[in-house]
C-alpha cells in the first residue's frame, strides 16, 4: 500500500491530452513539493517534473505538472506512442522521515 | 552530465548480505547533493531505501534500518549499499539516484539499475 494514491492505469488516443493524480495528506504533499518519474519499459525511471512544476532541460513542455493542497497532477498532450511508459509520483513524508512514491501509473496510448 | 552507474553480484544467498556499489562519473561525490538507493521489486513500485550526504549523514527507510548501511567514498567517487540478513523478499531490481542538497526531494539523475536476485 503506496503512501501516495495513484490510478493504476490511464489511456488515451494519440494526440490527446491525459491526466495522472496523486493524492497524498499534509504530512506529504501538503508541505513537500511534488516530482514525477517517467519509466519506459526496461529502463530506470527519468525526472520528468520537480517542485510541483518545473521541467529539467530536455523535457519537452507536453508535459506538465501542478499541486494543489494534498494533490498533485501530472498533464501529458499531444500524447504519442513513445510517452507509453509507468508514471511515478514522489515526496518526502515528514511522519514517516521517508521519501515516498506512488503506486504508479500506466499509461497506455491507444 | 553526472552518469551514475550500479555493480555488484547479481545473486545472493538467503541469510547473507547484499552489496552494491554505486560509480558516479560527470560530477564529484563532494558537491551539495545526497546518494541514495531505491529499488523496485519485479512488476512492483519504487521503493526508497535511504540517502547520505558525503560527510555521512544518513537517512534510511525505518522498515529496513536495522539491515542498511549506507557509505561514500569520496576518494573513489563512489557509494555503496550493505542490506544484511536478505531473503526471498529483497530479490529487487537496485537503482542508485542522486538527490539534490536541501530541502529538496527530487531524484534527478539514476543509475540503469542492477537487479539482484536473493535464491539458493
Amino acid at each position: 500500500q503506496s503512501v501516495l494514491t495513484q490510478p493504476p492505469s490511464v489511456s488515451a488516443a494519440p494526440g490527446q491530452k491525459v491526466t495522472i493524480s496523486c493524492s497524498g495528506s499534509n504530512s506529504n504533499i501538503g508541505n513537500f513539493d511534488v516530482s514525477w518519474y517517467q519509466q519506459l519499459p526496461g529502463t530506470a525511471p527519468k525526472l520528468l517534473i520537480y517542485d510541483n512544476d518545473k521541467r529539467p532541460s530536455g523535457i519537452p513542455d507536453r508535459f506538465s505538472g501542478s499541486k494543489s493542497g494534498t494533490s498533485a497532477t501530472l498533464g501529458i498532450t499531444g500524447l504519442q506512442t513513445g510517452d507509453e511508459a509507468d508514471y511515478y509520483c514522489g515526496t518526502w513524508d515528514s511522519s514517516l522521515g521517508a521519501a515516498v512514491f506512488g503506486g504508479g501509473t500506466n499509461l497506455t496510448v491507444l | 552530465q553526472v552518469q551514475l552507474q550500479e555493480s555488484g553480484p547479481g545473486l545472493v544467498k538467503p541469510s547473507e548480505t547484499l552489496s552494491l556499489t554505486c560509480t558516479v562519473s560527470g560530477g564529484s561525490i563532494r558537491n551539495n547533493y545526497y546518494w541514495g538507493w531505491i529499488r523496485q521489486s519485479p512488476g512492483k513500485g519504487l521503493e526508497w531505501i535511504g540517502f547520505m550526504y558525503y560527510t555521512g549523514s544518513a537517512y534510511y527507510k525505518s522498515s529496513l534500518k536495522s539491515r542498511v548501511t549506507i557509505s561514500v567514498d569520496t576518494s573513489k567517487n563512489q557509494f555503496s549499499l550493505r542490506l544484511n540478513s536478505v531473503t526471498a523478499a529483497d530479490t529487487s531490481v537496485y537503482y542508485c539516484a542522486r538527490r539534490s542538497g536541501g530541502d529538496y526531494y527530487y531524484f534527478d539523475s539514476w543509475g540503469r539499475g542492477a537487479l539482484v536476485t536473493v535464491s539458493s
